[in-house]
């Protein structure tokens, strides 16, 4: 199994540009999330989906827009990307129950320059 | 609301010592609590995890972690340290299922472990 795949996983964009995360899982999972990563923060939610069609903010959702078309994909987007949007961004799944781990993603490492 | 200190940054040790990453949480509602850990460029993996039963947990590589919930914390320990273990160590805390947390992790800080020869 492939797990959580995550494209592309290195980008560059300059400030004001567009892009798109896609993150696809084979496990099933009904739960979806996306994280930042940021130097001595710890990860942060940005978004998350708790099944298709459904999304909600997670801890720092300004900048980002986010879609669940299909269960096995979570997309993020940046409509206009910021130097502050810099980053290490983590897609990861679970099933329902809480007690379940999150299985993660290698990363999109982003730099707005 | 949830969230997690790490209590060091960074941990030096010598190979084959003793270490100790802190970890404390604070929540309003019980929780599960999970140890991960990213080796250099990579995603996060699962370490270990405490959800209910037994306050001692052990993973597959020799490191075990208690949770004290007098005390709020989930220390992550391990008796003797291999250069391997070199990562970063994340603490997260996950509301139990029942009430709206849906999965979501909250994250420490992280604590670079580095072993040295």
């Amino acid at each position: 199994n492939a797990g959580v795949t995550q494209t592309p996983k290195f980008r560059v964009l300059k400030t004001g540009q567009s892009m798109t995360l896609l993150c696809a899982q084979d496990m099933n999972h009904e739960y979806m999330y996306w994280y930042r990563q940021d130097p001595g923060m710890g990860l942060r939610l940005i978004h998350y989906s708790v099944g298709e069609g459904t999304t909600a903010k997670g801890e720092v959702p300004d900048g980002y827009n986010v879609s669940r078309l299909k269960k096995q994909n979570f997309l993020l987007g940046l409509e206009s990307a910021a130097p502050s949007q810099t980053s290490v961004y983590f897609c990861a799944s679970s099933y329902p129950q809480g007690q379940t781990e999150a299985f993660f993603g290698q990363g999109t490492r982003l730099t707005v320059v | 609301a949830q969230s997690v200190t790490q209590l060091d940054s960074q941990v030096p040790v010598f190979e084959e010592a003793p270490v100790e990453l802190r970890c404390n949480y604070s929540s309003s509602v019980s929780v599960y609590l999970f140890w991960y850990v990213q080796y250099p460029n990579q995603g996060l993996q699962l370490l270990l995890k405490y959800l209910s039963g037994s306050t001692l947990v052990e993973s597959i590589n020799g490191f075990e972690a208690e949770f004290n919930k007098s005390q709020t914390s989930f220390h992550l320990r391990k008796p003797s340290v291999h250069i391997s273990d070199t990562a970063e160590y994340f603490c997260a805390v996950s509301g139990q299922t029942g009430g709206t947390s849906y999965g979501k992790l909250t994250f420490g800080q992280g604590t670079i472990l580095t072993v040295h020869p």
